[in-house]
Protein backbone atom coordinates (compact mmCIF):
# COMPACT_ATOMS: atom_id res chain seq x y z
CA UNK A 1 0.00 0.00 0.00
CA UNK A 2 1.35 3.82 -1.26
CA UNK A 3 1.85 5.74 2.12
CA UNK A 4 -0.04 8.71 0.17
CA UNK A 5 -2.90 7.78 -2.31
CA UNK A 6 -5.01 9.90 -4.36
CA UNK A 7 -7.59 8.96 -7.41
CA UNK A 8 -5.24 9.84 -10.18
CA UNK A 9 -8.46 11.62 -12.16
CA UNK A 10 -8.72 12.91 -14.48
CA UNK A 11 -11.81 15.05 -13.44
CA UNK A 12 -12.76 16.63 -15.97
CA UNK A 13 -15.65 19.33 -15.27
CA UNK A 14 -16.65 22.56 -16.74
CA UNK A 15 -16.24 25.94 -15.51
CA UNK A 16 -18.11 27.28 -12.22
CA UNK A 17 -18.25 23.38 -11.07
CA UNK A 18 -17.50 22.35 -7.37
CA UNK A 19 -14.70 19.60 -7.58
CA UNK A 20 -13.52 17.79 -4.55
CA UNK A 21 -10.28 15.33 -4.65
CA UNK A 22 -9.69 13.15 -1.49
CA UNK A 23 -6.14 11.51 -0.29
CA UNK A 24 -5.66 9.01 2.06
CA UNK A 25 -2.10 8.31 4.19
CA UNK A 26 -0.60 5.16 6.32
CA UNK A 27 1.58 6.63 8.68
CA UNK A 28 -0.67 7.76 11.15
CA UNK A 29 2.07 10.12 13.29
CA UNK A 30 2.56 11.86 10.32
CA UNK A 31 2.63 16.04 11.40
CA UNK A 32 1.43 18.17 8.65
CA UNK A 33 -0.48 17.90 5.41
CA UNK A 34 -0.46 20.15 3.17
CA UNK A 35 -1.94 20.60 -0.83
CA UNK A 36 0.50 21.44 -3.53
CA UNK A 37 -0.41 22.21 -7.78
CA UNK A 38 1.73 21.63 -10.39
CA UNK A 39 1.31 22.36 -13.84
CA UNK A 40 2.87 20.41 -16.29
CA UNK A 41 6.77 20.47 -16.52
CA UNK A 42 6.92 22.68 -13.87
CA UNK A 43 7.53 23.05 -10.21
CA UNK A 44 5.17 21.88 -7.25
CA UNK A 45 3.90 25.11 -5.92
CA UNK A 46 2.01 25.75 -2.39
CA UNK A 47 -1.47 25.73 -2.36
CA UNK A 48 -2.24 25.35 1.19
CA UNK A 49 -1.71 23.90 4.31
CA UNK A 50 -4.23 21.56 6.11
CA UNK A 51 -5.20 22.20 9.84
CA UNK A 52 -7.27 20.36 11.59
CA UNK A 53 -10.26 22.16 12.13
CA UNK A 54 -10.54 23.00 8.19
CA UNK A 55 -9.10 25.82 6.75
CA UNK A 56 -10.67 27.99 3.34
CA UNK A 57 -8.66 30.29 1.11
CA UNK A 58 -11.17 31.98 -1.10
CA UNK A 59 -12.70 29.39 -3.34
CA UNK A 60 -10.62 26.38 -1.59
CA UNK A 61 -11.27 24.55 1.39
CA UNK A 62 -9.24 22.08 3.35
CA UNK A 63 -10.26 19.15 5.35
CA UNK A 64 -8.01 16.95 7.56
CA UNK A 65 -9.67 13.51 9.39
CA UNK A 66 -6.88 12.49 11.78
CA UNK A 67 -8.87 9.05 12.67
CA UNK A 68 -9.74 8.04 9.31
CA UNK A 69 -6.65 9.49 7.81
CA UNK A 70 -7.41 11.62 4.65
CA UNK A 71 -7.56 14.66 3.71
CA UNK A 72 -9.45 16.19 1.17
CA UNK A 73 -9.71 19.82 -0.91
CA UNK A 74 -12.95 21.56 -2.05
CA UNK A 75 -12.72 23.42 -4.98
CA UNK A 76 -15.77 25.62 -5.95
CA UNK A 77 -16.31 27.73 -8.81
CA UNK A 78 -13.87 26.11 -11.33
CA UNK A 79 -11.81 27.96 -13.03
CA UNK A 80 -9.90 27.25 -16.58
CA UNK A 81 -6.47 27.96 -14.83
CA UNK A 82 -7.46 25.86 -12.44
CA UNK A 83 -6.43 23.17 -14.44
CA UNK A 84 -3.28 21.11 -12.91
CA UNK A 85 -2.16 18.35 -11.33
CA UNK A 86 -3.16 18.18 -7.09
CA UNK A 87 -0.66 16.78 -4.93
CA UNK A 88 -1.51 16.01 -1.44
CA UNK A 89 2.01 16.07 0.63
CA UNK A 90 2.33 14.65 3.98
CA UNK A 91 4.98 15.34 6.32
CA UNK A 92 6.50 12.77 8.58
CA UNK A 93 9.30 12.82 11.27
CA UNK A 94 12.48 14.21 10.14
CA UNK A 95 11.09 16.86 7.79
CA UNK A 96 10.29 14.00 4.99
CA UNK A 97 7.80 14.99 2.52
CA UNK A 98 5.82 11.95 1.41
CA UNK A 99 4.21 12.93 -1.93
CA UNK A 100 0.94 11.27 -3.51
CA UNK A 101 0.69 10.49 -7.20
CA UNK A 102 -0.94 13.58 -7.91
CA UNK A 103 -4.97 14.15 -9.27
CA UNK A 104 -5.20 15.69 -12.51
CA UNK A 105 -7.77 18.40 -13.07
CA UNK A 106 -9.21 19.80 -16.56
CA UNK A 107 -11.21 22.87 -16.17
CA UNK A 108 -13.31 22.95 -19.76
CA UNK A 109 -15.63 25.65 -20.77
CA UNK B 1 12.86 37.93 -4.18
CA UNK B 2 12.50 34.51 -1.95
CA UNK B 3 13.32 31.61 -4.36
CA UNK B 4 15.11 28.66 -5.04
CA UNK B 5 17.44 28.51 -7.82
CA UNK B 6 18.59 25.52 -10.16
CA UNK B 7 21.16 25.22 -13.06
CA UNK B 8 21.20 24.02 -15.35
CA UNK B 9 17.59 24.01 -16.53
CA UNK B 10 18.22 21.95 -18.99
CA UNK B 11 20.84 19.69 -19.91
CA UNK B 12 21.84 16.86 -22.58
CA UNK B 13 24.75 14.18 -21.65
CA UNK B 14 26.63 11.47 -22.30
CA UNK B 15 26.82 8.00 -19.76
CA UNK B 16 29.58 8.55 -17.75
CA UNK B 17 30.07 11.91 -17.86
CA UNK B 18 30.36 13.94 -14.46
CA UNK B 19 27.99 16.55 -13.64
CA UNK B 20 27.03 18.96 -11.00
CA UNK B 21 23.37 20.03 -10.49
CA UNK B 22 22.91 23.44 -8.67
CA UNK B 23 20.55 24.33 -6.21
CA UNK B 24 20.51 27.94 -4.12
CA UNK B 25 18.09 29.33 -1.70
CA UNK B 26 18.11 32.79 -0.10
CA UNK B 27 15.73 32.19 2.62
CA UNK B 28 17.93 31.14 4.74
CA UNK B 29 16.09 27.80 5.46
CA UNK B 30 18.41 24.86 7.21
CA UNK B 31 16.50 22.37 5.29
CA UNK B 32 17.17 21.11 1.86
CA UNK B 33 16.25 18.32 -0.55
CA UNK B 34 16.94 16.80 -3.82
CA UNK B 35 13.99 14.95 -5.57
CA UNK B 36 13.23 13.70 -9.24
CA UNK B 37 10.20 13.00 -11.24
CA UNK B 38 9.52 10.01 -13.56
CA UNK B 39 5.79 9.32 -15.46
CA UNK B 40 3.94 7.44 -13.49
CA UNK B 41 6.50 7.76 -10.18
CA UNK B 42 5.61 10.82 -9.48
CA UNK B 43 8.33 12.65 -7.02
CA UNK B 44 10.69 10.59 -5.04
CA UNK B 45 13.77 11.68 -2.75
CA UNK B 46 17.28 11.34 -3.45
CA UNK B 47 18.86 13.18 -0.65
CA UNK B 48 18.06 15.64 2.02
CA UNK B 49 20.49 18.01 4.50
CA UNK B 50 19.01 19.20 7.64
CA UNK B 51 21.46 21.88 7.68
CA UNK B 52 25.16 22.74 6.78
CA UNK B 53 27.54 19.12 6.79
CA UNK B 54 24.33 17.03 7.66
CA UNK B 55 23.05 14.85 4.54
CA UNK B 56 20.93 11.91 4.73
CA UNK B 57 19.84 9.12 1.94
CA UNK B 58 16.07 9.75 0.72
CA UNK B 59 14.57 6.86 -1.17
CA UNK B 60 16.42 6.63 -4.02
CA UNK B 61 19.83 7.65 -3.62
CA UNK B 62 22.11 5.10 -5.90
CA UNK B 63 24.28 6.98 -8.28
CA UNK B 64 23.90 10.73 -6.94
CA UNK B 65 26.05 12.47 -4.43
CA UNK B 66 25.23 15.67 -2.53
CA UNK B 67 27.27 18.10 -0.42
CA UNK B 68 26.12 21.07 1.93
CA UNK B 69 29.55 23.27 2.93
CA UNK B 70 27.09 25.71 3.20
CA UNK B 71 23.70 27.05 4.33
CA UNK B 72 22.25 28.35 0.78
CA UNK B 73 23.82 25.98 -1.58
CA UNK B 74 22.82 22.23 -1.94
CA UNK B 75 24.60 20.68 -5.59
CA UNK B 76 23.30 17.28 -7.08
CA UNK B 77 26.13 15.25 -8.13
CA UNK B 78 26.54 12.49 -10.86
CA UNK B 79 29.70 10.83 -10.91
CA UNK B 80 28.92 8.76 -14.13
CA UNK B 81 25.50 9.34 -15.04
CA UNK B 82 23.40 6.63 -17.02
CA UNK B 83 20.41 6.61 -18.97
CA UNK B 84 18.13 5.46 -16.19
CA UNK B 85 18.69 9.02 -14.42
CA UNK B 86 17.56 10.81 -17.49
CA UNK B 87 14.69 12.45 -15.40
CA UNK B 88 13.25 16.26 -14.04
CA UNK B 89 15.25 16.99 -10.63
CA UNK B 90 13.68 19.19 -8.32
CA UNK B 91 15.61 21.08 -5.45
CA UNK B 92 13.70 22.50 -2.79
CA UNK B 93 14.00 23.99 1.03
CA UNK B 94 12.15 24.72 4.11
CA UNK B 95 12.43 25.86 7.71
CA UNK B 96 12.07 22.56 9.89
CA UNK B 97 8.60 20.64 9.73
CA UNK B 98 7.09 23.88 7.56
CA UNK B 99 5.66 23.13 3.45
CA UNK B 100 8.95 23.08 1.04
CA UNK B 101 9.50 25.57 -1.64
CA UNK B 102 10.94 23.98 -5.20
CA UNK B 103 12.96 25.49 -8.00
CA UNK B 104 12.63 25.54 -11.43
CA UNK B 105 13.63 21.91 -12.28
CA UNK B 106 16.05 20.50 -14.03
CA UNK B 107 15.78 18.39 -16.89
CA UNK B 108 18.14 15.78 -17.45
CA UNK B 109 19.19 14.01 -20.70
CA UNK B 110 21.47 11.25 -20.33
CA UNK B 111 22.65 9.31 -23.74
Amino acid sequence: RKEVEQDPGPFNVPEGATVAFNCTYSNSASQSFFWYRQDCRKEPKLLMSVYSSGNEDGRFTAQLNRASQYISLLIRDSKLSDSATYLCVVLNAGNMLTFGGGTRLMVKP
Amino acid sequence: EAQVTQNPRYLITVTGKKLTVTCSQNMNHEYMSWYRQDPGLGLRQIYYSMNVEVTDKGDVPEGYKVSRKEKRNFPLILESPSPNQTSLYFCASSAPSRAQYFGPGTRLLVL
